[in-house]
């Protein structure tokens, strides 16, 4: 069955350390997306790629990185410049126009 | 810029009483709207949509119609059972440029039973 794959599903870092979460999609879809969710708030747009090679900023862009190398894959990077780092990541994919969006089911990174 | 704004919870009903969680939009032109649905540490999941003006998604029970003019798409559920608690999102994706789906903030509902 195609899908959307986060992993792992659960994280712990030590604060200072970059950490890459990954994204991986069988879905064939070229836009892919990155979300935070915080306890009690809706979700805030990270970054996200409508092509390969190619990505934009969201809303909270700083202290992140990605990459987008495979129309497959869309890993996120957590660097120790994110302060506040702790919280419930999401990745979602779509074939665009307006189409629905597919989740993962999260990786919940916390960091101490 | 695009917004979302919905009913804030929490939203506590018993079993078999009448939902609703309201929605509204603000969008350059003419946006998809969604519901979704998330149960407890799991990602979204769509529960329904509508593309156009006066469309009724629906899914699972649940009901949603795309109000142009009242900018509108509040869920509604005749009869929510035990297993319909989760939160609730309602998105929007404009049809215009970058098509960056905006939520709402989130409407957590319980149904005790």
């Amino acid at each position: 069955d195609g899908g959307i794959t986060q992993s792992p599903k659960y994280l712990f870092r030590k604060e200072g350390q970059n950490v890459t979460l990954s994204c991986e999609q069988n879905l064939n879809h070229d836009a892919m997306y990155w979300y935070r969710q915080d306890p009690g708030q809706g979700l805030r747009l990270i970054y996200y790629s409508q092509i390969v090679n190619d990505f934009q900023k969201g809303d909270i862009a700083e202290g992140y990185s990605v990459s987008r190398e495979k129309k497959e894959s869309f890993p996120l990077t957590v660097t120790s410049a994110q302060k506040n780092p702790t919280a419930f990541y999401l990745c979602a994919s779509t074939d665009r126009g307006g189409s629905p969006l597919h989740f993962g089911n999260g990786t919940r990174l916390t960091v101490t | 810029g695009d917004s979302v704004t919905q009913m804030e919870g929490p939203v506590t009903l018993s079993e078999e009483a009448f939902l609703t969680i309201n929605c509204t939009y603000t969008a350059t032109g003419y946006p998809s709207l969604f519901w979704y649905v998330q149960y407890p540490g799991e990602g979204l999941q769509l529960l329904l949509k509508a593309t156009k003006a006066d469309d009724k998604g629906s899914n699972k029970g649940f009901e949603a119609t795309y109000r142009k003019e009242t900018t509108s798409f509040h869920l509604e559920k005749g009869s929510v059972q035990v297993s319909d608690s989760a939160v609730y999102f309602c998105a929007l994706i404009s049809n215009f440029g970058n098509e960056k789906l905006t939520f709402g903030t989130g409407t957590r509902l319980t149904i005790i039973p």
